[in-house]
């Protein structure tokens, strides 16, 4: 069965510097997302990506986060100058909005731990 | 506002005991609501979505649109339900929201 891969599992960075989040979504998806669950919260919608360009993001989502497409496989999520209230579970997410199957694929996650 | 609310956080059950996982939503529109299901040290992923209206491993779910709710039921509990249970909403605008979560706690 096809699935969606984030890398690392854990990633452990000092405040204030920058990581990257890693995921290859399913191969004949086209939407992609990014989310995080904080430890204790609910999961919250972060980005969605189509086309090549973001097609919605929520408050959270501020200028010290980004996300890209470099190489056609990959879908990374940037955070610039990280916070400690940047801690968080990140899930990406990918689905084929073409078919009606509204269905997202979602990685198991990034455990993001800002010190 | 879009909204999905699930009151508890934490259900405990006795083995072979009904299980019922509430969810109430708020949505301006048709909604499209699924459970989510993460088991320990695995990935969420999708236990069942209403347009379908199947059941998976025992459980089921009906949308209610009077009372706003999507429950999730089982009628006898299994060890192996244990997890953290997630309600959500699909949006026209493909966002997926997910309430807080419930997790199931199967007692022996």
């Amino acid at each position: 069965e096809p699935e969606v891969t984030q890398t690392p599992s854990h990633q452990v960075t000092q405040m204030g510097q920058e990581v990257i989040l890693r995921c290859v979504p399913i191969s004949n998806h086209l939407y992609f997302y990014w989310y995080r669950q904080i430890l204790g919260q609910k999961v919250e919608f972060l980005v969605s990506f189509y086309n090549n360009e973001i097609s919605e993001k929520s408050e959270i989502f501020d200028d010290q986060f980004s996300v890209e497409r470099p190489d056609g496989s990959n879908f990374t999520l940037k955070i610039r100058s990280t916070k400690l209230e940047d801690s968080a579970m990140y899930f990406c997410a990918s689905n084929h909005r073409l078919q009606a199957d509204t269905e997202a694929f979602f990685g198991q996650g990034t455990r993001l731990t800002v010190v | 506002a879009q909204r999905v609310t699930q009151p508890e956080k934490l259900l405990s059950v006795f083995k072979g005991a009904p299980v019922e996982l509430k969810c109430n939503y708020s949505y301006s529109g048709s909604p499209e609501l699924f459970w989510y299901v993460q088991y320990s040290r695995q990935r969420l992923q999708l236990l069942l979505r209403h347009i379908s209206r199947e059941s998976i491993k025992g459980f089921t779910a009906d949308l209610n649109k009077g009372e706003t709710s999507f429950h999730l039921k089982k009628p006898f509990a299994q060890e192996e339900d244990s997890a953290m249970y997630y309600c959500a909403l699909s949006t026209r605008d493909d966002k997926i929201i997910f309430g807080k979560g419930t997790r199931l706690h199967i007692l022996p």
